[in-house]
């Protein structure tokens, strides 16, 4: 079945970075975005940004603009997030969810990471 | 500031119907589909409602949506305990060039 894995827990001092991986699995991994989304702590879902895992394209939410980037390494059909100049206000769980299409939206997310910048 | 606007909560007794409203613009709601997440404490967001209205297999025919011009709403009827949770909107903004979300409705079941 269709799964996303993503990489442990983290904890970063304020300014430094961290990247986070979502390890593909039961599907063709080039065919569908992978996107990210991120939840601070009793918050909404805030959306971080999009990738084409075939072309490496991405889109990006003006608020991450400069500090994130997601790249994908296919021979492994592992997406990656990293986010930098870490502040306080980014400690949250980091999801990473596959893209189906413009109707069926997110439909596989992963299990979430957590990262603690202190 | 959410692109999207939902209420920050609503609430309702077993059985009851409960609506939860999604507001935008024509960027996003008139003119893409709408999704709709249902997120409960600890775990990650799960696909209630898809393009619209369709319910992926597992999803009770008691959740149903709609949409109206620029605003999306998801109906809950026959309201059970296990519904108290989070329940997002989400569709592509056609003038960001990615998804946007609504802030959030919290549903308790009073």
């Amino acid at each position: 079945q269709v799964q996303l894995v993503q990489s442990g827990a983290e904890v970063k001092k304020p300014g430094a970075s961290v990247k986070v991986s979502c390890k593909t699995s039961g599907y063709t991994f080039t065919i569908y975005d992978i996107n990210w989304v991120r939840q601070a702590p009793g918050q909404g879902l805030e959306y971080m940004g999009w990738m084409n895992p075939k072309t490496g394209v991405t889109g990006y939410a003006q608020k991450f603009q400069g500090r994130v980037t997601m790249t994908r390494d296919t021979s492994t059909t592992t997406a990656y997030m990293e986010l930098r100049s870490l502040k306080s206000e980014d400690t949250g769980v980091y999801y990473c969810a596959r893209g189906y299409d413009y109707y069926h939206g997110m439909d596989v997310w992963g299990q979430g990471t957590t990262v603690i910048v202190s | 500031q959410s692109v999207l606007t939902q209420p920050p909560s609503a609430s309702g007794t077993p059985g009851q119907r409960v609506t939860i409203s999604c507001s935008g613009s024509s960027s996003n709601i008139g003119s893409n589909s709408v999704n709709w997440y249902q997120q409960f404490p600890g775990t990650a967001p799960k696909v209630l409602i898809y393009n619209y209205s369709q319910r992926p297999s597992g999803v009770p025919d008691r959740f149903s949506g709609s949409k109206s011009g620029t605003s999306a709403s998801l109906a809950i009827s026959g309201l059970q305990s296990e519904d108290e949770a989070g329940y997002y909107c989400a569709t592509w903004d056609d003038s960001l060039n990615h998804w946007v979300f609504g802030g959030g409705t919290k549903l308790t079941v009073l």
